[in-house]
């Protein structure tokens, strides 16, 4: 049963940068793409952004400039750095496996369980 | 950007009830890349739907979405009291991504 983990500084003071990693336990980590994904405290969700195995990223056109999704295929794992942080990236973050066919998108079916970022003076 | 827009934005029933819940897009959505979260509390968001119509493993056929284009539905035909939660859609294949809907919060009556 494929499980992801992940991990990462909670508190962070404005202007510097989140770092967060996910680990993939029990699965392919090739045949995926994978997510973050932040919720704000009471909000709905938001795509950060995705990568694959080959490194290959798309980005949230909104969040483009400060993120960066990087992949250690090696380890079976992907990272998050979002850069000059404020309280407005005080949120839940989550990775997620999403798979994608011949023009067709089998949604995001596996979560990690999430990691709270607070972001204050 | 596509924007998902869905409605209601509360949605207060009974066990036992039907459920509609309604996502909208600004702009065509080809029903291959849409999909349908459900979260509660304290916990990861779970897929219910994807590809508009077809239930994600382990989802009980209560569950049913539907719609093309613009206009698509999450469908609850009888309530449990577990189904009690914020859905979300999704929508991804369209440039510049993956884009969520605000949500809908389906509480008990």
């Amino acid at each position: 049963q494929v499980q992801l983990q992940q991990w990462g500084a909670g508190l962070l003071k404005p202007s510097e940068t989140l770092s967060l990693t996910c680990a993939v336990y029990g699965g392919s980590f090739s045949d995926y793409y994978w997510s973050w994904i932040r919720q704000p405290p009471g909000k709905g969700l938001e795509w950060i952004g995705e990568i694959n195995h080959s490194g290959s990223t798309n980005y949230n056109p909104s969040l483009k400039s400060r993120v960066t999704i990087s992949v250690d295929t090696s380890k079976n794992q992907l990272s998050l750095k979002l850069s000059s942080v404020t309280a407005a990236d005080t949120a839940v973050y989550y990775c997620a496996r999403a798979r994608y066919g011949t023009r067709y998108y089998y949604g995001m079916d596996v979560w990690g369980q999430g990691t709270t970022v607070t972001v204050s003076s | 950007e596509i924007v998902l827009t869905q409605s209601p934005g509360t949605l207060s029933l009974s066990p036992g009830e039907r459920a509609t819940l309604s996502c909208r897009a600004s702009h065509s959505v080809s029903s291959s890349y849409l999909a349908w979260y459900q979260q509660k509390p304290g916990q990861a968001p779970r897929l219910l739907i994807y590809g508009a119509s077809s239930r994600a493993t382990g989802i009980p056929d209560r569950f049913s979405g539907s719609g093309s284009g613009t206009d698509f539905t999450l469908t609850i035909s009888r309530l449990e009291p577990e189904d009690f939660a914020v859905y979300y859609c999704q929508q991804s294949g369209n440039s510049p991504g993956i884009t969520f809907g605000q949500g809908t919060r389906l509480e008990i009556k």
